[in-house]
C-alpha cells in the first residue's frame, strides 16, 4: 500500500497562475484532509471532506477550492495564485473507527508564489 | 475554542540527554491526544496516542501520558539518539469530530 500520495512534490508559481495539487490515498478512508504549514504556526486545515460527495471549509479556506473526485482522490485548487499562499501542503486521509481518528499524511507539495 | 499550546523550540540536546516536550491543551469535548513526528522533507508521521485520561502512548522510546488534571500531554525520552531530530506536533482531536487542532511545533535537534 502506497498510503497517501500526493503531487506535485514542488512547484513555483508565478503571482495570478492557477495549479491543482493532487491528493490520493488507497486506505478505504472516508475523510480526507487538507492542511498547510507555515513556519511558526503549525499545521492550519484548508478543507477537508469527511465522505464522498461532501467538503467543508476549515481554518483558512480563503483562496482554495477543493473536490472529492471519488473516495480515493481529493483535489485543492488555487485559481489565481498570490504570495501569501506560499507555503508547504499536506494531505491526509482518516478512517472511522474507536473514539478517534488517526489521520495518515502525504509527503507534501512545497509551494512558492513569486 | 479547542487549542494546543507546546513549548516553543528550537530545542537542542545532547545525544542521551532526557528529552521532555511540554504540551498544554484546552478542548470543549473529551479530547484524543497525539503527537507527531515530522522527519527533514517528510510528512507527519503519528509517533504516539491515547484516548483518554491517565492513558500512556508510548512508541520508539517515546512515552505520554495524557493528565486531565493538568490539561497535559508532555513528550518524554529517556535517552535521545541523533536520529530524533526532527519536528514534533502535539495535537488534539474532539470525539466524534473530524478536525485535528495541532500546536506550533517543537524542533529538535540531537547533537552527537
Amino acid at each position: 500500500n502506497a498510503g497517501v500520495t500526493q503531487t506535485p512534490k514542488f512547484q513555483v508559481l508565478k503571482t495570478g497562475q492557477s495549479m491543482t495539487l493532487q491528493c490520493a490515498q488507497d486506505m478505504n478512508h472516508n475523510s480526507m484532509y487538507w492542511y498547510r504549514q507555515d513556519p511558526g504556526m503549525g499545521l492550519r486545515l484548508i478543507y477537508y471532506s469527511a465522505s464522498e460527495g461532501t467538503t467543508d471549509k476549515g481554518e483558512v479556506p480563503n483562496g482554495y477550492n477543493v473536490s472529492r473526485l471519488n473516495k480515493r482522490e481529493f483535489s485543492l485548487r488555487l485559481e489565481s495564485a498570490a504570495p501569501s499562499q506560499t507555503s508547504v501542503y499536506f494531505c491526509a486521509s482518516s478512517g472511522i473507527g474507536g473514539s478517534y481518528n488517526e489521520q495518515f499524511f502525504g509527503p507534501g507539495t512545497r509551494l512558492t508564489v513569486l | 475554542g479547542d487549542s494546543v499550546t507546546q513549548m516553543e523550540g528550537p530545542v537542542t540536546l545532547s545525544e542521551e540527554a532526557f528529552l521532555t516536550i511540554n504540551c498544554t491543551y484546552t478542548a470543549t469535548g473529551y479530547p484524543s491526544l497525539f503527537w507527531y513526528v515530522q522527519y527533514p522533507g517528510e510528512g507527519l508521521q503519528l509517533l504516539l496516542k491515547a484516548t483518554k485520561a491517565d492513558d500512556k502512548g508510548s512508541n520508539k522510546g517515546f512515552e505520554a501520558t495524557y493528565r486531565k488534571e493538568t490539561t497535559s500531554f508532555h513528550l518524554e525520552k529517556g535517552s535521545v539518539q541523533v536520529s530524533d531530530s526532527a519536528v514534533y506536533f502535539c495535537a488534539l482531536i474532539i470525539q466524534g469530530a473530524q478536525k485535528l487542532v495541532f500546536g506550533q511545533g517543537t524542533r529538535l535537534t540531537i547533537n552527537p
